[in-house]
């Protein structure tokens, strides 16, 4: 079966930067584009940006463009993002999701990244 | 970017009961919309996607409608294990947006 497994819980300093993973299983990791989405504690869900596993190419959301990176390695079935400059306003759940024309099938279990100093 | 505007941003409902959520978007936007489910600590799961199609597994109680550019999920009659937070998603265009959400109680 379709799953999408992401790396624990992360703490960083103001500044520091974090780099997460999801691991994707049951599926063709090239045949789909995976988003990544932001959920601020309370609040409703955000679109950070995609990459597709086949080509590299990506799409940023505007608001995340300095901010976000993101990247494969087709050899694991591993999607990564990497948030940089982290302020407060960063400390929220984000999730990787598969997408089938274009809309989120499958969602991995989510990682919590707090931001403190 | 396209507004997704949902409402009621809270509902309390009976066991039975039948539920309305609507999404208005900002611009037409097709048939290319998904709804979702959110239960505490968990990831959101599909409901429906083009509008009206009900996702693989997802009981037949839950419907989704379209009239112009506004967008509803029925649950036609209320259970348990319906209580959460619904969300519509837009992916007509990037940046893919989301409703603000609707926390569905039972009453």
């Amino acid at each position: 079966q379709v799953k999408l497994l992401q790396s624990g819980a992360a703490l960083v300093k103001p500044g520091d930067s974090v780099k997460m993973s999801c691991k994707a299983s049951g599926y063709t990791f090239t045949d789909y584009i995976i988003h990544w989405v932001k959920q601020s504690h309370g609040k409703s869900l955000e679109w950070i940006g995609y990459i597709n596993p086949y080509s590299g190419g990506t799409n940023y959301n505007e608001k995340f463009k300095s901010k976000a990176t993101l990247t494969v390695d087709k050899s694991s079935s591993t999607a990564y993002m990497e948030f940089s400059r982290l302020t407060s306003e960063d400390s929220a759940i984000y999730y990787c999701a598969r997408g089938v024309t274009d809309y989120f099938d499958y969602w991995g279990q989510g990682v919590m990244v707090t931001v403190s100093s | 970017d396209i507004q997704m505007t949902q409402s009621p941003a809270s509902l309390s409902a009976s066991l039975d009961e039948i539920v309305t959520i609507t999404c208005q978007a900002s611009l037409d936007i097709g048939n290319w919309l998904a709804w979702y489910q959110q239960k505490p600590g968990k990831s959101p799961q599909l409901l429906i996607y083009g509008a009206t199609s009900l996702a693989d597994g997802v009981p037949s109680r839950f419907s989704g409608s379209r009239s112009g550019t506004q967008y509803s999920l029925k649950i036609s009659k209320l259970q348990v294990e319906d209580t959460g937070i619904y969300y519509c998603l837009q992916h007509y265009s990037a940046p893919w947006t989301f409703g603000g959400g609707t926390k569905l109680e039972l009453k």
